[in-house]
């Protein structure tokens, strides 16, 4: 158990929803990072918060949108959802705001389904 | 833009055999980090290499960093039918904030 928690584990949705991603970083962690994991593929880096700030951006698309709250817990926003959408989405959190070389700890993921 | 690329992307050995997954980048890497996945599982860190030429051994694991710090790989010996899953490698270039994961190497182990 990392320490990092995800809600919900498993997500089923249509094409067009829009829905919302949950993620608490273990306690002390202020970073909180995306990441999307389609079938058989690695893992993409979406997005970065610090402290409630965004930090550093990867290959998020304009439909998908993060927040992070003044508890540190991160929400991903995905809207328009699309089938190509389908995939494990990870957060993971760290101590500080390097993300190029903080140990990253990943919660157990959410599986999103679009139908 | 960077990009972290590890071969093989399978791996089927003997339980017994060795086993070694390379990952190679595009740019100089400030680190290379290793993860491990298990099936249904989420990645969970296994190590950190920073100096150029570094080698570091976890039990049965080697890790590298090549001395041009742009490859990096993992060697296991004598593998167990506990070592299977999805092997990645995750670097970061000089002064990036995050970090780029390879494509994974997926390890079976046949008993």
């Amino acid at each position: 158990d990392s320490g990092v928690t995800q809600t919900p584990k498993h997500l089923i949705t249509a094409t067009g929803q829009r829905v919302t991603l949950r993620c608490s970083p273990r306690s002390g962690d202020l970073s909180v990072y995306w990441y999307q994991q389609s079938l058989d593929q690695g893992l993409q880096f979406l997005i970065q918060y610090y402290n409630g700030e965004e930090r550093a951006k990867g290959n998020i698309l304009e439909r998908f949108s993060a927040q992070q709250f003044p508890d540190l817990h991160s929400e991903l926003n995905l809207s328009s959802l699309e089938l190509g959408d389908s995939a494990l989405y990870f957060c993971a959190s760290s101590v500080a705001h390097q993300g190029g070389t903080d140990t990253q700890y990943f919660g157990p993921g959410t599986r999103l389904t679009v139908l | 833009g960077q990009q972290v690329m590890q071969i093989p992307q399978y791996q089927h050995v003997q339980e017994g055999e060795d086993f070694t997954t390379y990952c190679n980048s595009s740019t100089t890497l400030s680190n290379i980090q290793w993860y491990k996945q298990r099936p249904g599982g989420h990645p969970v860190f296994l190590i950190q290499l920073v100096k150029s030429g570094e080698v570091k051994k976890q039990k049965r694991l080697t890790f590298q960093f090549g001395e041009a710090k742009k490859n990096s790989s993992l060697h296991i010996t004598a593998t167990q039918t506990t070592d299977v899953g999805t092997y990645f490698c995750a670097g970061s270039g000089t002064g990036a904030n995050n970090l780029f994961f390879g494509t994974g190497t997926r390890l079976t182990v046949i008993p």
